[in-house]
């Protein structure tokens, strides 16, 4: 089966600018969250939706915000872009069942994620 | 969800079993324990998961002993292409969230 595609793979965008990013998850399932690498932090939880509502949210700015759509291809925004915005974006899919955990050994997939530059 | 600690980096060379060490001091009892590898620039993929006692798969195995207060991944003969991140997590399948806590991982690195 296809995998999670996340697009674009490399972005570089100004200071103030806005940006979307996509994840398109595995066929069949409802549950897309999106996670944020940095160097400094490690990987953080950014939000988490599934049947395009907001099921969970981590501790991240208003300027991250996110969405679904009815086909579960979910997109990130980030507006007014700050150098500490620069990072690797990754999207994770799941079957969508509460438990994150015990679905990984069957449905909890990464993307290659989107490498994400402010200049 | 529990907190995990791991050691930041591991040397080993080819061939050689490697084991890491996870702690998980106040792991609660409905948490089960996954270990996932991550390749620079790339998303985090799964290796194992397991409750108690051992699990053993196709690439590694995991072993968690009766206190559950830790576990270790061992994964054997390694090769320059098991060099990468590996991660351990803790959590409740059935808890009312959706999310993974990762921590600052463990960075393995083989030589040849």
């Amino acid at each position: 089966k296809a995998g999670v595609t996340q697009t674009p793979r490399y972005l570089i965008k100004t200071r103030g600018q806005q940006v979307t990013l996509s994840c398109s998850p595995i066929s069949g399932h409802r549950s897309v969250s999106w996670y944020q690498q940095t160097p400094g932090q490690g990987l953080q939880f950014l939000f988490e939706y599934f049947s395009e509502t907001q099921r969970n949210k981590g501790n991240f700015p208003g300027r991250f915000s996110g969405r679904q759509f009815s086909n579960s291809r979910s997109e990130m925004n980030v507006s007014t872009l700050e150098l500490g915005d620069s990072a690797l974006y990754l999207c994770a899919s799941s079957l969508g069942g509460l438990g994150a955990i015990a679905e990984a050994n069957y449905g909890y997939t990464f993307g290659s994620g989107t490498r994400l530059t402010v200049v | 969800l529990a907190k995990t600690t791991q050691p930041i980096s591991m040397d080993s060379y080819e061939g050689q079993e490697v084991n890491i060490t996870c702690s998980h001091n106040n792991i609660a009892t409905n948490d089960y324990i996954t270990w996932y590898q991550q390749f620079p620039s790339q998303g985090p993929r799964f290796i194992i998961q397991g409750y108690k006692t051992k699990v053993t798969n196709e690439v590694a195995s995991l072993f968690i002993p009766a206190d559950r207060k830790s576990s270790t991944l061992s994964l054997p003969r390694v090769s320059l292409s098991d060099t990468a991140v590996y991660y351990c997590l803790v959590g409740d399948p059935g808890g009312a969230t959706n999310k993974l806590i990762f921590g600052t991982g463990t960075l393995l690195a083989v030589q040849p």
